[in-house]
């Protein structure tokens, strides 16, 4: 079983924290690594993808993958009140299927 | 350009119906992925199909199936519909080919559905 393992939260953070949202997979062989948002009600968005090990920055978003610990990470600094969601990990499988995460939900308050 | 399609994106069923879903991907991507999310399993994995053939398939029953036609566009189908069918069925389209970025999914808007 292909397992991504993510923290369901919620995690609240005041508005202008740095937010950081964890993510374990199972499989040792995955090559490509996403985070999307989904806001309640509407379906998942792009975020960022990781594809290399170390860190990946675009704007207020860095991704950060560790292959040999078999970790994605999903960093927000300066949190907003927009910035609350739900945030999906997704790992792609050798066979090209993406597996998800079942999500951290996000709080940031104000 | 214009996004990925779904139709219809509500609906209500009753137990023992079948239901077709349609979707309409990004023009120029060939692989089309359906997802089934509801609150409890998050998003699962249905199927892919790239170039009208199903290159993956998830853990569901027979009573799921999905065809791919020549212009790319999706249908799924739930025969034999049980409550516990009720979720947000997500496409998702990505051009599918070997170049980077080629994976990168792209979700339609999702059809709820409703099994009474």
């Amino acid at each position: 079983q292909k397992e991504v393992e993510q923290n369901s939260g919620p995690l609240s953070v005041p508005e202008g924290a740095i937010a950081s949202l964890n993510c374990t997979y199972s499989d040792r062989v995955s090559q490509s690594f996403f985070w999307y948002r989904q806001y309640s009600g509407k379906s998942p968005e792009l975020i960022m993808s990781i594809y290399s090990n170390g860190d990946k920055e675009d704007g207020r978003f860095t991704a950060q993958l560790n292959k040999a610990s078999q970790y994605v990470s999903l960093l927000i600094r300066d949190s907003q009140p927009s910035d609350s969601a739900t945030y999906l990990c997704a790992v792609r499988l050798p066979d090209s299927t993406l597996t998800f995460g079942k999500g951290t939900m996000l709080l940031v308050s104000p | 350009k214009a996004g990925v399609t779904q139709t219809p994106r509500y609906l209500i069923k009753t137990r023992g119906q079948q239901v077709t879903l349609s979707c309409s991907p990004i023009s120029g991507h060939r692989s089309v992925s359906w997802y089934q999310q509801t609150p409890g399993q998050g998003l699962q994995f249905l199927f892919e199909y790239f170039s009208e053939t199903q290159r993956n398939k998830g853990n569901f029953p027979g009573r799921f199936s999905g065809r791919q036609f020549s212009n790319s566009r999706s249908e799924m189908n739930v025969s034999t519909l049980e409550l516990g069918d009720s979720a947000l069925y997500l496409c998702a389209s990505s051009s599918g080919g070997g170049e980077t970025g080629a994976n990168v999914l792209t979700f339609g808007a999702g059809s709820r559905l409703t099994v009474l």
